[in-house]
């Protein structure tokens, strides 16, 4: 089975611009979670989606915002990026919202400049 | 509120030596669950185990095992017989009984020297 994959890579945008980043779960796997890993603040959790809804949501202003699609894909959107956004981005995948080990993918690394 | 504490920031060793991770837990939860994740220079995390909080049996997997003690609020890794490839940055986890949300600790830098 293929893993969590996450696009784009690597993404360079400049203050107050926007930016959505995608994220393909493993196939079969319904529950979506973004978690922000920053050398300051280490990781932590965005939100969590399942069956098209937010599920959880961690303590990030409102400019971080996602969604997820019929197919279980995920976006998550930053608008009016600050220079504090700049972070590796991680999505991870399980089953369903029970008990279930997260899988993550390899990160989407976005530099604001 | 959940926290989870890895008082070990950076560990360095040879290789073939065995190397221990610390990791303290706090949570409020009766039902929880524990991971280690490993995160090699690449960025991905790779999960490594996963323990219940009423399974206080300590397993041993290939060349990893961990020590599960409730009473003490700790889930200690151990890597024996380390190897260069094990050098990585190694993360504690905590999974509430609430949904899929991971509370990590700051991680532990391992370097295995040849």
């Amino acid at each position: 089975k293929a893993g969590v994959t996450q696009t784009p890579r690597y993404l360079i945008k400049t203050r107050g611009q926007q930016v959505t980043l995608s994220c393909s779960p493993i196939s079969g796997h319904r529950s979506v979670s973004w978690y922000q890993q920053t050398p300051g603040q280490g990781l932590q959790f965005l939100f969590e989606y399942f069956s098209e809804t937010q599920r959880n949501k961690g303590n990030f202003p409102g400019r971080f915002s996602g969604r997820q699609f019929s197919n279980s894909r995920s976006e998550m959107n930053v608008s009016t990026l600050e220079l504090g956004d700049s972070a590796l981005y991680l999505c991870a995948s399980s089953p369903t919202r029970e008990v279930e080990t997260q899988y993550f993918g390899p990160g989407t690394r976005l530099l604001v400049l | 509120a959940q926290k989870v504490t890895q008082a070990q920031t950076e560990i360095s060793v040879v290789e073939k030596e065995d190397v221990t991770l610390d990791c303290v837990y706090e949570t409020r939860d009766t039902t929880y669950y524990l991971f280690w994740y490993k995160q090699p220079p690449s960025g991905e995390l790779v999960f490594l185990i996963r323990r219940n909080s009423f399974d206080e049996q300590n397993e041993i997997s290939g060349r990893y095992s961990w020590n599960f003690q409730k009473s003490t609020s700790s889930f200690n890794f151990t890597i024996t017989a380390s190897q260069v490839v094990d050098s990585a940055v190694y993360f504690c986890a905590l999974r509430g009984a609430a949904g899929n949300k991971l509370t990590f600790g700051g991680g532990t830098r391992v370097l295995v020297k040849p």
